[in-house]
């Protein structure tokens, strides 16, 4: 397959917590990307990281990307009921199509 | 500045029946993607324009799909003789030159088919 696959599927975590998702595939890619998704403003992109590079960070978010090991984590620090919602990676594979691949998402609760 | 728009926020037809769905990308974005999401799924790619022609059409699921950019802008999604397992929403993005960068997305249609 070439979609990603999130893990955990869910996570229920208090505000202030840390969240952390992992992000693993199969296939080579050219970049990973990382978007969210919720009722009130669709589905929104967070972040991008090239194969090429290990950690990007970008306000609260920590993205990391291991290309041996075909996996991605996004860490969301001091987490927020507004971080509420769905997450998905995206993977814009090597050589050929320019579409995204998404993968099924995992839900994240922040409880106030 | 304008985001992605996609027009109707709902739509509700019958079985058999022919659909039209609009989307209006960013200004200036020459790449333009048309994705469908089910419950509980993430989107799944079905065309990519780069400007005014299809770049890759590879997503869509069978010849009752096909979507068009005149103009290189504004892109309309056509599905004929819709079938109830063509419900789900149909998303929009648009991005600034494709390659690979950041896509924006539209709201989504809602599409029903009774």
């Amino acid at each position: 397959s070439q979609q990603g696959e999130e893990d955990p599927q869910a996570l229920s975590i208090q505000e202030g917590e840390n969240a952390t998702m992992n992000c693993s595939y199969k296939t080579s890619i050219n970049n990973l990307q990382w978007y969210r998704q919720n009722s009130g403003r669709g589905l929104v992109h967070l972040i991008l990281i090239r194969s090429n590079e290990r950690e990007k960070h970008s306000g609260r978010l920590r993205v990391t990307l291991d290309t041996s090991k075909k996996s991605s984590s996004l860490l969301i620090t001091a987490s927020r009921a507004a971080d509420t919602a769905s997450y998905f990676c995206a993977l814009y594979h090597q050589g050929g199509s320019e579409k995204l691949v998404f993968g099924k998402g995992m839900k994240l609760t922040v409880n106030p | 500045g304008a985001g992605v728009s996609q027009t109707p926020s709902n739509k509700v037809t019958e079985k058999g029946k022919y659909v039209e769905l609009r989307c209006d990308p960013i200004s200036g974005h020459t790449a333009l993607y048309w994705y469908r999401q089910s419950l509980g799924q993430g989107p799944e790619f079905l065309i990519y324009f780069q400007g005014t022609g299809a770049a890759d059409d590879s997503g869509l699921p069978n010849d009752r799909f096909f979507a068009v950019r005149p103009e290189g802008s504004v892109s309309t999604l056509k599905i004929q003789r819709t079938e109830r397992g063509d419900s789900a929403v149909y998303l929009c993005a648009s991005s600034k030159t494709g390659l690979g960068n950041e896509q924006f997305f539209g709201p989504g249609t809602r599409l029903t088919v009774l």
